[in-house]
């Protein structure tokens, strides 16, 4: 089982400012990675797959990147509505699909 | 629109057996994967099962293996969870989900909750 380590575990940023989350895979996972925002009290949310590809309706201000082990989630000035808690999951050597712990993004 | 609407959930005592469903909409059923996520109180996402287009191929996490059964029923657009031996760590919000490919979740519906306690 690939295990996806996910890393800060809280990061606190002001409205405006970039954020830079990472995600991390025991074994290379190529480009088979998700990214996917969950806003409390809601389901999770598609945000980029192909570890660089934005889901259908999703802002330019999310981009994705990395191959490999090594993957970036980066928002580059923080909305409002973009406070939640940010997941990474791979797709390469499944079942099962396995997910990180999350990030969470708080207003500093 | 995709609507993916979660039902079955409750209170259980340890070692009985629920049933999850999924009643999907606004999308063409039978041409997606479909799985089951879950998610414990307060804790990240854990992928439950999936199962193909024609229910040809079906995977499970070693966690549930041998105790829940994912099945479909493509005529009433549907998607089941049949959960036996439950344990108290199968507490959590379990959330019906439409495969976009591969292993992409492209939707998720908003869970029902499933707590074991005696």
């Amino acid at each position: 089982e690939i295990v996806m380590t996910q890393s800060p575990a809280t990061l606190s940023v002001s409205p405006g400012e970039r954020a830079t989350l990472s995600c991390r895979a025991s074994q290379s996972v190529s480009s088979n990675l998700v990214w996917y925002q969950q806003k409390p009290g809601q389901a999770p949310r598609l945000l980029i797959y192909g570890a660089s590809t934005r889901a259908t309706g999703i802002p330019a201000r999310f981009s994705g990147s990395g191959s490999g082990t090594e993957f970036t989630l980066t928002i580059s000035s923080l909305q409002s509505e973009d406070f939640a808690v940010y997941y990474c999951q791979q797709y390469n050597n499944w079942p099962p699909l396995t997910f990180g712990g999350g990030t969470k993004v708080e207003i500093k | 629109e995709v609507q993916l609407v979660e039902s079955g959930g409750g209170l259980v005592q340890p070692g009985r057996s629920l049933r999850l469903s999924c009643a999907a909409s606004g999308f063409t059923f039978d041409d997606y994967a479909m799985h089951w996520v879950r998610q414990a109180p307060g804790k990240g996402l854990e992928w439950v099962s999936r199962i193909s287009w024609n229910s040809g191929s079906i995977g499970y996490a070693d966690s549930v293996k041998g105790r829940f059964t994912i099945s479909r029923d493509n005529a009433k657009n549907s998607l089941y969870l049949q959960m036996n031996s439950l344990r108290a760590e199968d507490t959590a919000l379990y959330y019906c989900a439409k495969g976009a490919f591969g292993g992409v979740i492209g939707s998720w519906g908003q869970g029902t909750l499933v707590t074991v306690s005696s």
